[in-house]
């Protein structure tokens, strides 16, 4: 998973505690995505960011805020963390081969709010 | 929308045997890819399928996309324990610069 890497690997969280997961790119593209991993229920897309400064709503949007403040930095927060955020979070970037999205991802941040 | 729809949900399999994983669409698919993930690990792109009857090769792993491009199968031969994991299909959404995922495949190889 070179190129992406994503902080926190675990977490445990109180109900109605903050955090803020970082992810970090070192190879240059715009587009950087939020995936959270459910078992049962694949990957479901947060957030996304096609360029630096901007940001959109994905599948799953709510209880989540976003920054990309510069082009290599794509964070995730939860404000107040409750137990159904309990999942895997994923932060990808779109490598866009030939015209076709491609998607390289980090290694994954655990998440379990009790 | 589009839906990726992947079977089996889970598989196992003993260790020497061939498998295949398949990746239904509800529309036509434009990029069709699949990851594979062990435990505590990212996701690894395996393969990018296409164009339609694509078919691409990885050491023991083989992609295909139909000629209609609305199905992928995933076929492991001669399955080895390091092909366990959870296997993944994705697809292109046109014009949003987004993709959509299967639920996934649990692979289970039994030594």
């Amino acid at each position: 998973n070179a190129g992406v890497t994503q902080t926190p690997k675990f977490q445990v969280l109180k109900t109605g505690q903050s955090m803020t997961l970082q992810c970090a790119q070192d190879m240059n593209h715009n587009s950087m995505y939020w995936y959270r991993q459910d078992p049962g229920m694949g990957l479901r897309l947060i957030y996304y960011s096609a360029s630096e400064g901007t940001t959109d709503k994905g599948e799953v949007p709510n209880g989540y805020n976003v920054s990309r403040l510069n082009k290599r930095e794509f964070s995730l927060r939860l404000e107040s963390a409750a137990p159904s955020q309990t999942s895997v979070y994923f932060c990808a970037i779109n490598q866009r081969i030939s015209g076709a999205n491609d998607l390289t991802f980090g290694a994954g941040s655990r998440l379990t709010v009790l | 929308s589009q839906e990726l729809e992947q079977s089996p949900q889970s598989l196992i399999v003993q260790e020497g045997k061939n498998l295949t994983i398949n990746c239904t669409s509800s529309k036509t698919l434009y990029g069709l890819y699949w990851y594979k993930q062990k435990y505590g690990e990212g996701l690894i792109f395996l393969m990018m399928l296409q164009k339609g009857g694509e078919e691409k090769s990885h050491e023991k792993i083989t992609a295909k996309l139909d000629e209609k491009k609305q199905q992928s199968s995933l076929h492991i031969t001669a399955s080895q324990p390091s092909h366990a994991g959870i296997y993944l299909c994705g697809a292109d959404i046109p014009n949003a610069g987004k993709s959509t995922f299967g639920d996934g495949t649990t692979l289970t190889v039994k030594p």
